[in-house]
């Protein structure tokens, strides 16, 4: 199985400043269609999880571009820009390029 | 909008059964796998069952192999999740998603005596 391992655990960010989270993948992500089969989401308190990133840097419809996501094959990042109060919860990170689908087991984000 | 609408949860004994479903509205249901995906609580994601647009083929993680079965309406835009000898480490919020674009409000399985 594909492991995620995602980093920090927890972030606490001064709001407008910007926040980045890891996630390694233990194998490469990359198809041989040239697709990185990499996703982030945001589950806010209370909440189902929302996607905001997929396939590694496209940004899903309806999410602020203040939200971005870049990679390697293995090495990826999201990074958010001007961090707002409404961005506060667990972002997960999953690989959809092979089964069984695995996720990472998600960064808090806070609010100092 | 998109609407994922999942029923069917509920407190069940260990080794017992329980089927869920997840009625769509707001895509085109058939065009899309769909797969339910399951959060133990204070826990992570953990995917449990996918199955392709016709519903010919599915895929589940050697955790429920077996166990469950999932499968597909494409008339009614509905899914299913046939659960069969749950355990207590089946409980969980169990998500009913689309291509893991669009996730339900999740439905709560407790597997307790």
């Amino acid at each position: 199985d594909i492991v995620m391992t995602q980093a920090p655990l927890s972030v606490s960010v001064t709001p407008g400043e910007s926040a980045s989270i890891s996630c390694r993948s233990s194998k490469s992500l990359l198809h041989s269609n040239g697709i990185t089969y990499v996703y982030w989401y945001l589950q806010k308190p209370g909440k189902s999880p929302q996607l905001l990133i997929y396939r590694m840097s496209n940004l899903a419809s309806g999410v602020p571009d203040r939200f971005s996501g870049s990679g390697s094959e293995t090495d990826f990042t999201l990074k958010i820009s001007r961090v707002e109060a409404e961005d506060v919860g667990i972002y997960y990170c999953g690989q959809l390029l092979e089964n069984p689908y695995t996720f990472g087991a998600g960064t808090k984000l806070e609010l100092k | 909008e998109v609407q994922l609408v999942e029923t069917g949860g509920g407190l069940v004994q260990p080794g017992r059964s329980l089927k869920l479903s997840c009625v769509a509205s707001g895509f085109t249901f058939n065009n899309y796998w769909m797969s339910w995906t399951r959060q133990a609580p204070g826990k992570g994601l953990e995917w449990v069952a996918s199955i392709t647009n016709s519903g010919g083929s599915t895929y589940y993680p050697d955790s429920v192999k077996g166990r469950f079965t999932i499968s597909r309406d494409n008339a009614q835009n509905t899914l299913y999740l046939q659960m069969n000898s749950l355990r207590s480490e089946d409980t969980a919020t169990y998500y009913c998603t689309g291509a893991f674009d669009y996730w339900g409000q999740g439905v709560m399985v407790t597997v307790s005596s």
